[in-house]
């Protein structure tokens, strides 16, 4: 079956630590896409990418770092400058053809 | 500033009723619009989409509305039923692999 795989589900992070979320598709999609959600809020981006080796910062980039060296990877790190990382994730995918985005199942990050 | 309002964080709805979700957007050059629904701690999925080039478009108990000279959609679900109850989300986008702006979302409950 093809889709997104986010993992891991849960992860909690202990200060001045860096995490990685990990986002993978098998859609063949070239376009990946970070999302952040918090509670009453809609998806603000982070970061994207629409092809190979390239991406662009999204609203909230900073305390974020990604990488594209596969297209069908795009993990996210949430670096110790991100004060306020407690949040949902969501890594979505996309061809131009139709623009739907397919999203995975998330990520909840916690601060210890 | 926010270039998709979701202007009523929350919704309740009769059973076999209508529910009319509505959506308003700031940006001219958006010309694809797209409904996603949303269960806690889960990835959206889509529901339905329009493009600027359409007015209407209706996919079973999902229409989707887009007026574009005052710059809002509306999504009516009819019948409503309980398994509609989720958190939707309308969002905007340009031609091509672009991210989708999202508004924050309309809680949706249907009552039995």
């Amino acid at each position: 079956d093809g889709g997104i795989t986010q993992s891991p589900k849960y992860l909690f992070r202990k200060e001045g630590q860096n995490v990685t979320l990990s986002c993978e598709q098998n859609l063949n999609h070239d376009a990946m896409y970070w999302y952040r959600q918090d509670p009453g809020q809609g998806l603000r981006l982070i970061y994207y990418s629409q092809i190979v080796n390239d991406f662009q910062k999204g609203d909230i980039a900073e305390g974020y770092s990604v990488s594209r060296e596969k297209k069908e990877s795009f993990p996210l790190t949430v670096t110790s400058a991100q004060k306020n990382p407690t949040a949902f994730y969501l890594c979505a995918s996309s061809i131009e053809e139709g623009q739907k985005r397919f999203f995975g199942s998330g990520t909840q990050l916690s601060v210890l | 500033d926010q270039q998709v309002k979701q202007n009523s964080p929350s919704l309740s709805v009769q059973e076999g009723r209508i529910s009319i979700l509505n959506c308003d957007y700031t940006n001219s050059m958006f010309d694809y619009f797209l409904w996603y629904k949303k269960y806690p701690a889960e990835g959206p999925t889509f529901l339905i989409s329009i493009s600027s080039i359409k007015d209407k478009n209706e996919d079973g108990r999902f229409t989707v509305f887009l007026n574009k000279s005052a710059k809002h959609l509306s999504l009516h679900i009819v019948p409503s039923q309980p398994g509609d109850s989720a958190v939707y989300f309308c969002a905007a986008t340009r031609s091509g692999n672009t991210p989708l702006v999202f508004g924050k979302g309309t809680r949706l409950s249907v009552i039995a």
